[in-house]
């Protein structure tokens, strides 16, 4: 089945606790993409990458970290997690990088900063 | 300044009800997109327009792009098209997206 997949589904950890959140597809997408989505806000872009070690910083890439060592990988790494950063975290990623193909996103992981 | 305006923030309707959702923006744009979410939080990519209109369904899109604006239709609503509808557009030659805040819809059977 062709999916983005994400992990944890749901994190609970404490503040300056470095974690990864990973995302992978099968489906040999080159565009992939992080969102963070807070109440009132909509989703907001984190980091994206167009390819193979390409990536480039979103709207709100500070206290975040990616790399896309391989096409279908695309970790996103909190190097020293503050409560702000408490949000619903979505990876996507696309055919194209024009998302002309649509978008397939993963199931989301709820991480919460205490 | 939100450059993506969707208007209703939230609707109520009745089963089977005529649904209009519509996005707003307020820069040139060489693509917007339409995607549902659902309440257990899963998105899903609808649409994406440049012109024209587009239909699968019972969903229907439609974009003007003189006036910079577009619609969601939802023919013979159901309550399992309860969801949040998001519109985000791509702007010029930037292949990131600016994104609606979204719309709460809900289907009462």
């Amino acid at each position: 089945e062709a999916q983005v997949t994400q992990n944890p589904r749901y994190l609970i950890t404490v503040t300056g606790k470095k974690l990864t959140v990973t995302c992978s597809q099968n489906m040999n997408h080159e565009y992939m993409s992080w969102y963070r989505q807070d109440p009132g806000l909509g989703l907001r872009q984190i980091y994206y990458s167009m390819n193979v070690e390409v990536t480039d910083k979103g709207d709100v890439p500070e206290g975040y970290k990616v790399s896309r060592k391989e096409k279908r990988n695309f970790p996103l790494i909190l190097e020293s997690p503050s409560p702000n950063q408490t949000s619903l975290y979505f990876c996507a990623s696309s055919p194209s990088q024009t998302g002309s193909d649509g978008y397939t996103f993963g199931s989301g992981t709820r991480l919460t900063v205490v | 300044k939100n450059e993506v305006e969707q208007s209703p923030q939230n609707l109520t309707a009745q089963e089977g009800e005529f649904i209009t959702i519509n996005c707003s923006y307020s820069v040139g744009i060489s693509a917007l997109h339409w995607l549902q979410q659902h309440p257990g939080g899963g998105i899903v990519s609808l649409f994406m327009l440049s012109s024209g209109k587009k239909k699968h369904g019972r969903l229907i899109a439609t974009i003007n792009i003189q006036e910079k604006h577009s619609s969601l239709h939802i023919t013979a609503s159901h309550p399992r098209d309860s969801a949040v509808y998001i519109c985000a557009v791509r702007w010029g030659g930037n292949y990131q997206l600016i994104w609606g805040a979204g719309t709460k819809l809900i289907i009462k059977p």
